[in-house]
């Protein structure tokens, strides 16, 4: 079946260390997405990817990085520098036209402990 | 700025009842409009669009979506609620530059 396949599921990190959240599709999409999610503010843009090696900031990259060496794959990594990292984290991806809708991935959830 | 509202945090309809879920935009040039369905934990899913045409859109599980220019609005709606509708809803709108803009989402609560 095609998707987008996120995991862990679930995150715990203590602070000061980095984590990396996989997010990978095999629905040959050319752009790919990293969402944040908090009660109550709907979903903020971190990164996006057009194409392979290439990649923009959204509105909240701060405290955030991410790689696209591949197609398929799409990970985000969330740094120390990140002050309240604690959150849902959704991947998604799209073929990239003005009228495509999203396809979204299980997501992830983040807490720092 | 660009901006997508969904005036009402959470709505309650009795199962059977027709429901409606209140969308209103803000961007500039031509609207690309979307509504996303969320259930608990887990990732969106894709529910209709609107980019051109007639005015009503039709989409998943039986919902549609009317499109009113002239209010700036993409009210979501469906004609006999069901209590497997409770969900949490996004409304959502391209903004170009790949960027898509997300609503603050509406919580639905369908009573049996």
């Amino acid at each position: 079946d095609g998707g987008i396949t996120q995991s862990p599921k679930y995150l715990f990190r203590k602070e000061g260390q980095n984590v990396t959240l996989s997010c990978e599709q095999n629905l040959n999409h050319d752009a790919m997405y990293w969402y944040r999610q908090d009660p109550g503010q709907g979903l903020r843009l971190i990164y996006y990817s057009q194409i392979v090696n290439d990649f923009q900031k959204g509105d909240i990259a701060e405290g955030y990085s991410v790689s696209r060496e591949k197609k398929e794959s799409f990970p985000l990594t969330v740094t120390s520098a990140q002050k309240n990292p604690t959150a849902f984290y959704l991947c998604a991806s799209n073929t990239g036209g003005v009228n495509t809708e999203a396809f979204f991935g299980q997501g992830t959830r983040l807490t720092v402990v | 700025a660009q901006s997508v509202a969904q005036p009402e945090d959470q709505v309650n309809v009795a199962e059977g009842n027709p429901l409606t879920v209140k969308c209103t935009y803000s961007v500039s040039g031509n609207p690309y409009l979307f509504w996303y369905v969320q259930y608990p934990n887990r990732g969106l899913q894709f529910l209709l669009k609107y980019i051109t045409g007639d005015n009503l859109v039709k989409g998943s599980y039986g919902f549609e979506a009317e499109f009113n220019k002239s209010q700036t609005s993409f009210h979501l709606k469906k004609p006999s609620a069901l209590v497997s509708d409770s969900a949490l809803y996004f409304c959502a709108a391209y903004t170009g530059g790949f960027k898509t803009i997300f609503g603050a989402g509406t919580r639905l609560f369908v009573k049996a």
